[in-house]
């Protein structure tokens, strides 16, 4: 597609249920990354794709949290037994890969925006 | 460690003023990329510049200008003749390796700026 595109846009669910975020990432665009935005903070690393592999899940808060990249493409980040404080907006981004320098520029979608209730 | 410092977390200015946005980073790489971002009301962020760690000339882009400097580790952004659409979050970004095979990108907490009309 012509951007990174994420789904659902907005999503309220109570505390305990699970949650499932999408995002469909620039087409042939390898590296991948998901990043949280809480209200009134900066942007949070939560984890890295090269491909279908995550050499870097540094930035996962617990193992509540966890991601997956299929065929090199969609990922899809799941919050397990959510909480209030993970309320907050999920961001996807992409970018070409990791050594050339028109890869590293890193392009957002528009974020999930979880609600915990 | 990367570490990107926005020490503005508010600007207001009335509208044509110029304004200048500051960004200190600190990373032990000696190839590394810098990056700028604005994040409006809606939420997306969007990307407004790259700049590698060898290329230190200033850009113009119409009333966007960026101040590279490596003997201070800064890279300011001023806003000329700043309109009301120029109102957002901005936040500056720093990309280098962080380990694991990973090439993160590190943001500063934003600064927001209101243009007053």
């Amino acid at each position: 597609g012509a951007g990174v595109s994420q789904s659902p846009s907005n999503k309220v669910t109570e505390k305990g249920k699970d949650v499932e975020l999408r995002c469909d990432p620039i087409s042939g665009h390898t590296a991948l990354y998901w990043y949280r935005q809480s209200l009134g903070q900066g942007l949070e690393f939560l984890i890295y794709f090269q491909g279908n592999s995550a050499p870097d899940k540094s930035g996962l808060p617990s193992d509540r949290f966890s991601a997956e990249r299929t065929g090199g493409s969609v990922s899809t980040l799941t919050i397990q037994r959510t909480q209030q404080e993970d309320s907050a907006v999920y961001l996807c981004a992409s970018s070409l890969g990791q050594g050339t320098p028109s890869g590293n520029t890193i392009y957002f979608g528009e974020g999930s925006w979880l609600t915990v209730v | 460690a990367q570490k990107v410092t926005q020490a503005q977390t508010e600007i207001s200015v009335v509208e044509k003023e110029d304004v200048t946005l500051d960004c200190v980073y600190e990373t032990r790489d000696t190839t590394y990329y810098l990056f700028w971002y604005k994040q409006p009301p809606s939420g997306e962020l969007v990307f407004l510049i790259r700049r590698n760690s060898f290329d230190e000339q200033n850009e113009i882009s119409g009333r966007y200008s960026w101040n590279f400097q490596k003997s201070t580790s800064s890279f300011n952004f001023t806003i000329t003749a700043s309109q009301v659409v120029d109102s957002a979050v901005y936040f500056c970004a720093l990309r280098a390796y962080s380990g694991a095979g990973s090439y993160q990108l590190t943001f500063g907490k934003g600064t927001k700026l209101s243009v007053i009309p």
